[in-house]
């Protein structure tokens, strides 16, 4: 089993539309999470933390379940450059050593 | 934001030589390095572990004499794929943690783009 699962997508929207992306990590002392946005050709970039309590960064909001060792991540209000792949992100702790999940790709169209 | 520099971003070589590839940060000081490979359509695979001062640690299935790494100082990291063929074509990332209050971000390279021929 893969140490972080994500729907591959492709998830084509129309803008304005309100998207879902959902991860599950396997090991249940993972210490942290985040997503991360990697446009096309180029490096991650972090897009919010995860924290137990959910949080909300503009249209983006991030919600983790540590007894279903899941995590979600919902876009609202679809814009054309939210197009990219997300990645699911786990801190492992101690040595801060990030494991990636395979990435959901979104594309909105006009 | 703290910033990660990689040089170069992009190298072709022919199958047999070696090419090093050099992973700065820039305005803070890393003990810790991260070196990544992502294949095309692919996530981001941690290849091995940079330490300063004391020898890199590996993922499992990845040759430390193939994958040299060398943490120089405290904001340089350097990775040689040493007699590289073409299925070591890929985009090698580097990344450093910096602590942020009780959190820790890491800071990405803006990779480099490996062609072997």
């Amino acid at each position: 089993r893969k140490e972080v699962e994500q729907d591959p997508g492709p998830f084509n929207v129309p803008e304005g539309a309100t998207v879902a992306f959902n991860c599950t990590y396997s090991n249940s002392a993972s210490q942290s999470f985040f997503w991360y946005r990697q446009d096309c050709r180029k490096e991650p970039k972090l897009l919010m933390s995860v924290y137990s309590s959910g949080n909300e960064d503009g249209r983006f909001t991030a919600q983790l379940n540590r007894a279903s060792q899941y995590i979600s991540l919902l876009i609202r209000d679809s814009k054309l450059s939210d197009s990219a792949t997300y990645l699911c992100v786990v801190n492992m702790g101690g040595y801060n050593k990030l494991i990636f999940g395979a990435g959901t790709r979104l594309a909105v169209h006009p | 934001g703290a910033v990660v520099s990689q040089h170069p971003s992009r190298v072709i070589c022919k199958s047999g030589t070696s090419v090093k590839i050099e992973c700065r940060s820039l305005d803070f000081q890393a003990t810790t390095m991260f070196w990544y490979r992502q294949f095309p359509k692919k996530s981001l695979m941690l290849m091995a572990t940079s330490n300063e001062g004391s020898k890199a640690t590996y993922e499992q299935g990845v040759e430390k004499d193939k994958f040299l790494i060398n943490h120089a100082s405290l904001t340089l990291s350097t990775l040689t794929v040493t007699s590289a063929h073409p299925e070591d074509s890929s985009f090698y990332i580097c990344s450093a943690p910096l602590p942020e209050g009780q959190r820790v971000e890491q800071f990405f390279g803006p990779g480099t783009r490996l062609t072997v021929l």
